[in-house]
């Protein structure tokens, strides 16, 4: 496709319930991010990959969070025994990761919500 | 602490008027500077952005925003505001190469007739 997407667009898991969030960047695109948005808040990063490797994961808020990229493309976020406060929407971003920002840009999935009861 | 800032949380301007908003950070060095816009339901989408050079940099939609490193501020404006521009507005900057963006709390922008 021509954008960043991500499937699947809403999600609601029970407490305690693994969910898998998948995000499809644009082709050839190297860098992959996640970023979670909570209600009325900015943004928050969480995991950044540059291919296949996974070159920063500060942002992820425990260890139940996990995220991959096995082969330098579609990347998937696992969240294992979902908790209320996992309740936002997680977006992905790709790029290409080119080393001059006034052309490189960050593609914005339009996100999954998650909302756990 | 480093941070980025938007002090208004929301904004409700007139159609037609109009539209300014504000933005500072606070790092050491002058950051990439960006404004995004997120409708609902929506990806987030990217305004403009800054590097270096012209204060004064044009995006898309009929925004602009002017860098002040003085003020530390990059705040976004916009002569006349029509209704599809109520939105969510970021303003969010990347410190360096291969980096994240930092994004600020956000201002909702309202657009009465």
């Amino acid at each position: 496709g021509a954008g960043v997407s991500q499937s699947p667009r809403y999600k609601v898991a029970k407490r305690g319930q693994d969910v898998a969030l998948r995000c499809d960047p644009i082709s050839g695109h190297v860098s992959l991010f996640w970023y979670q948005q909570a209600l009325g808040q900015g943004p928050e990063f969480l995991t950044y990959f540059q291919n296949e490797a996974q070159l920063d994961k500060s942002g992820l808020p425990s260890d139940r969070f996990f995220a991959e990229r096995p082969e330098g493309s579609v990347s998937t976020l696992k969240i294992q025994r979902t908790q209320q406060e996992d309740s936002a929407v997680y977006l992905c971003a790709s790029s290409l990761e080119l080393a001059d920002l006034r052309v490189d840009i960050q593609y914005f999935g339009a996100g999954t919500r998650l909302s756990v009861l | 602490a480093q941070s980025v800032t938007q002090p208004d949380i929301h904004i409700t301007v007139s159609e037609g008027a109009s539209l300014e908003l504000r933005c500072n950070y606070s790092y050491g060095a002058t950051p990439y500077l960006f404004w995004y816009v997120q409708s609902p339901g929506q990806g987030l989408q990217l305004l403009l952005k800054y590097f270096s050079g012209d204060t004064l940099v044009q995006g898309i939609k009929g925004f602009e925003a002017e860098f002040k490193r003085s003020q530390s501020s990059f705040n976004l404006r916009k002569p006349s505001v029509h209704w599809s521009d109520a939105a969510e507005y970021f303003c969010a900057v990347r410190l360096a190469s291969y980096d994240k963006v930092i994004f600020g709390p956000g201002t909702s922008l309202s657009v009465i007739p």
